[in-house]
């Protein structure tokens, strides 16, 4: 099974840096995802990590640490269009389950001016 | 290129009737996934469609639900007998293979 837990909520001011962490419980992990999902939109992708480590994207980096079941996205250089639910995902399966994802419930983050 | 379709954008049924949801997914995309999302809640797997193998069913949450794709085509989220907890918005997803999942813009259903 699976056990993610993330914050429901946090705030930053433009310009900042944040973090956002995720802790999981699973089973045949198989890789990460963050999404970020706008009010009343879909969810669109962010990051995907499978090995430990650090995934840097422009402004958007993501840790992976399967032994501790953690992981973060951190947002650099904050902009008032980051104002978004993240939303953290774990792949868990083997063979035709493999695709299946479980999300936890999201991070509404809030950038201030 | 087309994203993810979903049809219709709204649904408003009454309680008891049967609701029809559908899917037109990226072309090529050969996996399909269909999920719940409850306000303030976090993405719910439901199905999950991979090309011609038998579908990963094992996130309905009752005989009430069940989906077809054909092909590696359109796919359709059936629910009967609504009742008032299956109010959500249903997004359906494709991906080329097990990274990237797309969304698609989601169908809101409110059972009154």
């Amino acid at each position: 099974g699976q056990n993610i837990d993330q914050p429901t909520e946090m705030t930053a001011t433009e310009g900042a840096i944040v973090q956002i962490n995720c802790t999981y419980q699973t089973s045949g992990f198989n890789g990460l995802f963050w999404y970020q999902q706008h009010a009343g939109e879909a969810p669109t992708f962010l990051s995907y990590n499978v090995l430990d480590g650090l995934e840097e994207k422009g402004r958007f980096s993501s840790f992976l640490s399967r032994s501790k079941g953690y992981s973060y996205l951190l947002l650099k250089e904050l902009q008032m269009k980051d104002s978004a639910s993240y939303l953290c995902a774990v792949r868990e399966g083997r063979g035709s389950t493999l695709g299946r994802l479980y999300f936890g419930r999201g991070t509404q983050l809030t950038v201030w001016p | 290129g087309a994203g993810v379709s979903q049809s219709p954008s709204n649904k408003v049924t009454e309680k008891g009737k049967d609701v029809e949801l559908r899917c037109d997914p990226i072309s090529g995309h050969t996996a399909l996934y269909w999920y719940r999302q409850r306000l303030g809640q976090g993405l719910e797997f439901l199905i999950y469609f991979q090309g011609n193998s038998a579908p990963d069913k094992s996130g309905l949450p009752s005989d009430r639900f069940s989906a077809e794709r054909t092909g590696e085509s359109v796919s359709t989220l059936t629910i009967q007998r609504t009742q008032q907890e299956d109010s959500a918005v249903y997004l359906c997803a494709s991906s080329p293979g097990l990274l990237e999942q797309y969304f698609g813009p989601g169908t809101r259903l409110t059972v009154t």
